[in-house]
């Protein structure tokens, strides 16, 4: 069965610096990823999603993520944040044609003036 | 435009009270699933349903039920409410008759049981 795997779970960055989170998936066989923010006291929302195709997949607000298969990775890059970014991330995956999505633990992403 | 609506936004409930959590969805989605939300724990999947008069056990599926007699609508129903359910939960949907192409989610229904 698919697993995702968080490594951190708390980030905090200041205004305009670069920022990258961490996901790793367990698959070995064809995978779907995820990436979903939630802010506070809302539902969570579809950052981008990496089905097939380029490794490099862009997303909203400027965030994009790299599908990495040799060390079974999906990190979240943005170069430059701001403090509307300040939320929790959530990463995501799926085997190919599995109905189960499965998400990380979250990491808390908090941007400081 | 409406998306993805949950009722109730709130509930408390006493231990072994039964309730349903309503999700309804307009955009006639295929596929509809519940997931409860701890913190530390991210979402875990509860059960799922692929199309109308179809479900499933998603991975932590004990003390709850659902159905799914229309493509609108897709209950979860809490038959003997225990302290450990306290949670908050989302439904979400999805075009194709699988998660693979993202989740509209639902704004959360934050249950407290007592």
């Amino acid at each position: 069965a698919q697993s995702v795997t968080q490594l951190d779970s708390q980030v905090p960055v200041f205004e305009e610096a670069p920022v990258e989170l961490r996901c790793n998936y367990s698959s070995s066989v064809s995978v779907y990823l995820f990436w979903y923010v939630q802010y506070p006291n809302q539902g969570l929302q579809l950052l981008l999603k990496y089905l097939s195709g380029s490794t490099l997949v862009k997303g909203i607000n400027g965030f994009e993520a790299e599908f990495n298969k040799s060390q079974t990775s999906f990190h979240l890059r943005k170069p430059s944040v701001h403090i509307s970014d300040t939320a929790e991330y959530f990463c995501a995956g799926t085997q190919g044609g599995s109905e189960k999505l499965v998400f990380g633990k979250g990491t808390k992403l908090t941007v400081n003036p | 435009n409406a998306g993805v609506t949950q009722t109730p936004k709130f509930q408390v409930l006493k231990t072994g009270q039964s309730m349903t959590l309503q999700c309804a969805q307009d955009m006639n989605h295929e596929y509809m699933s519940w997931y409860r939300q701890d913190p530390g724990m991210g979402l875990r999947l509860i059960h799922y349903s692929v199309g109308a008069g179809i479900t499933d056990q998603g991975e932590v599926p004990n003390g709850y039920n659902v159905s799914r007699s229309t493509t609108e609508d897709f209950p979860l129903r809490l038959l003997s409410a225990a302290p450990s359910q306290t949670s908050v939960y989302f439904c979400a949907s999805s075009a194709t008759g699988g998660p693979w192409y993202g989740y509209t989610f639902g704004s959360g229904t934050r249950l407290t049981v007592v």
